[in-house]
C-alpha cells in the first residue's frame, strides 16, 4: 500500500481567499483523485488528477473553482479557489494503482473551514 | 449510472458481540469490485476488506467478513468480536472493473458506536 501525505491537516480561512492543499506519495502511482466530504455526508470525487495533462471533473466540478495540478506521479495539489462557508468541506486525496488489484487508498484529508 | 445505498446511518454493538452493517448498489455490469471503507475521527480512510464480483468466495479478513449476494446486489460487513477501536463510520463502494477510470461511488455511510 501507499503512504500518502496531506498538507495542510487543518485551515480556517476567509471567504474570497484560495488554499491550495498538496498530495505526496512515497511511490509512483498511476491514478490520483482528489475527494470532498461535506460535514455529516458521505465522498463525493471532484476530479482525477492526470499527469502532464488537465484534470477530469466529474459533474458538478469546475477547473476555475477546483484547479488540479500533477507534475509528475508522485505529487498532487488541489486548490479551492474564491472560497465561500459551502466550500467548508474534508477535501481528501485517494491514490490507486492500475492493474493492481484496484484498491484505493487515501490520505488522511484536510479539513477545511471558510469563515 | 452506478449507486450504492446503506440504510442504516448508525448502528449500535455490545463490545465482544457481533454486528452486519448493510449495503446494496444498483449496477448493470457484471464485473466490478466492492470495498468496505472506515473512517474513525481522525479522518483517515482505511479499507477493511474488498471483494471482487467474480469470486464467488466471500472475502474475510480476520474479524471481518463480507456476505456477497450477488445476485440481490447485497454486500454486508459483519464484524465479529466488536472492539472498542471499531467505533467509526464505515462507508461501502463500488468500483467498475469494465472501464479505466478507477473511481469509486461510495455510499451515505454507517455510524457504528461499541459500547463498552
Amino acid at each position: 500500500s501507499a503512504v500518502i501525505s496531506q498538507k495542510p491537516s487543518r485551515d480556517i480561512c476567509q471567504r474570497g481567499t484560495s488554499l491550495t492543499i498538496q498530495c505526496q506519495v512515497d511511490s509512483q502511482v498511476t491514478m490520483m483523485f482528489w475527494y470532498r466530504q461535506q460535514p455529516g455526508q458521505s465522498l463525493t470525487l471532484i476530479a482525477t488528477a492526470n499527469q502532464g495533462s488537465e484534470a477530469t471533473y466529474e459533474s458538478g466540478f469546475v477547473i476555475d473553482k477546483f484547479p488540479i495540478s500533477r507534475p509528475n506521479l508522485t505529487f498532487s495539489t488541489l486548490t479551492v479557489s474564491n472560497m465561500s462557508p459551502e466550500d467548508s468541506s474534508i477535501y481528501l486525496c485517494s491514490v490507486a494503482q492500475v492493474g493492481a488489484g484496484g484498491e484505493a487508498f487515501f490520505g488522511q484529508g484536510t479539513r477545511l473551514t471558510v469563515v | 449510472a452506478q449507486t450504492v445505498t446503506q440504510s442504516q446511518p448508525e448502528m449500535s454493538v455490545q463490545e465482544a458481540e457481533t454486528v452486519t452493517l448493510s449495503c446494496t448498489y444498483d449496477t448493470s455490469e457484471s464485473d466490478y469490485y466492492l470495498f468496505w471503507y472506515k473512517q474513525p475521527p481522525s479522518r483517515q480512510m482505511i479499507l477493511v476488506i474488498r471483494q471482487e464480483a467474480y469470486k464467488q468466495q466471500n472475502a474475510t479478513e480476520n474479524r471481518f467478513s463480507v456476505n456477497f449476494q450477488k445476485a440481490a446486489k447485497s454486500f454486508s460487513l459483519k464484524i465479529s468480536d466488536s472492539q472498542l477501536g471499531d467505533a467509526a463510520m464505515y462507508f461501502c463502494a463500488y468500483r467498475s472493473a469494465m472501464d479505466s477510470s478507477y473511481k469509486l461511488i461510495f455510499g451515505s455511510g454507517t455510524r457504528l458506536l461499541v459500547r463498552p
